[in-house]
């Protein structure tokens, strides 16, 4: 039972343009959908957040936008620089404070 | 502030064999986790706690997998005895509180365990 989805494994973009990572969800349940980027060797570290009751919210070059009703939510980096190649995990707090992790979405910018 | 601490970043076992993992999560963090993400994966949730008690471990193979946190600080995470499907990077992480919704998890950098 996958309740999260990143059905793009790995996204090239060139340097100065967008990038849209995607992520799909079928627990209504979710309250909180927090986005992770991980570098190899390391640990994931935390980007941004949303809350359910929002439909956007924005940091510096990074935008999340949620779709309650689609059930879908979106990370845009703009503009995509180098430092951004890594892998982005979207990561929905259940309510129970157990984050479920998709699959991940690889992003390499193109200098 | 000092980030989460693992060891060891690296472990080569043959099956069957026992391994343990230690972590130190941030200072005055009472919520900590251990994942475990297998290759191509994302990371998945196998115990919480908050202080030193087990918030969830529903998806923590018992039979093989024990951990405990003492006194509300470091954990371990045990393998006893170790499957070639237990080859993972088992990731420790810590949050301030589990009160607020959508808390941020810090992680450490995680061990990686190959299972031969």
């Amino acid at each position: 039972d996958q309740q999260v989805k990143q059905n793009s494994p790995s996204l090239s973009v060139q340097e100065g343009r967008i990038s849209i990572l995607n992520c799909d969800y079928t627990n209504s349940m979710f309250d909180y959908f927090l986005w992770y980027k991980k570098y190899p060797a390391e640990g994931p570290t935390f980007l941004i957040s949303i809350s359910s009751i929002k439909d956007k919210n924005e940091d510096g070059r990074f935008t999340v936008f949620l779709n309650k009703s689609a059930k879908h939510l979106s990370l845009h980096i703009v503009p995509s620089q180098p430092g951004d190649s890594a892998v982005y995990f979207c990561a929905p707090d259940s309510g129970t404070y157990k984050y479920i992790f998709g699959t991940g979405t690889r992003l390499k910018v193109l200098a | 502030e000092a980030g989460v601490a693992q060891s060891p970043r690296y472990k080569i076992i043959e099956k069957r064999q026992s391994v343990a993992f230690w972590c130190n999560p941030i200072s005055g963090h009472a919520t900590l986790y251990w994942y475990q993400q297998i290759l191509g994966q994302g990371p998945k949730l196998l115990i919480q706690f908050q202080n030193n008690g087990v918030v969830d471990d529903s998806q923590l193979p018992k039979d093989r997998f024990s951990a405990e946190r003492l006194k509300g600080v470091d954990s371990t995470l045990k393998i006893q005895p170790a499957k070639l499907e237990d080859s993972a990077v088992y990731l420790c992480a810590s949050s301030r509180t589990r009160d607020r919704g959508g808390e941020k998890l810090f992680f450490g950098s995680g061990t990686q365990l190959s299972v031969l």
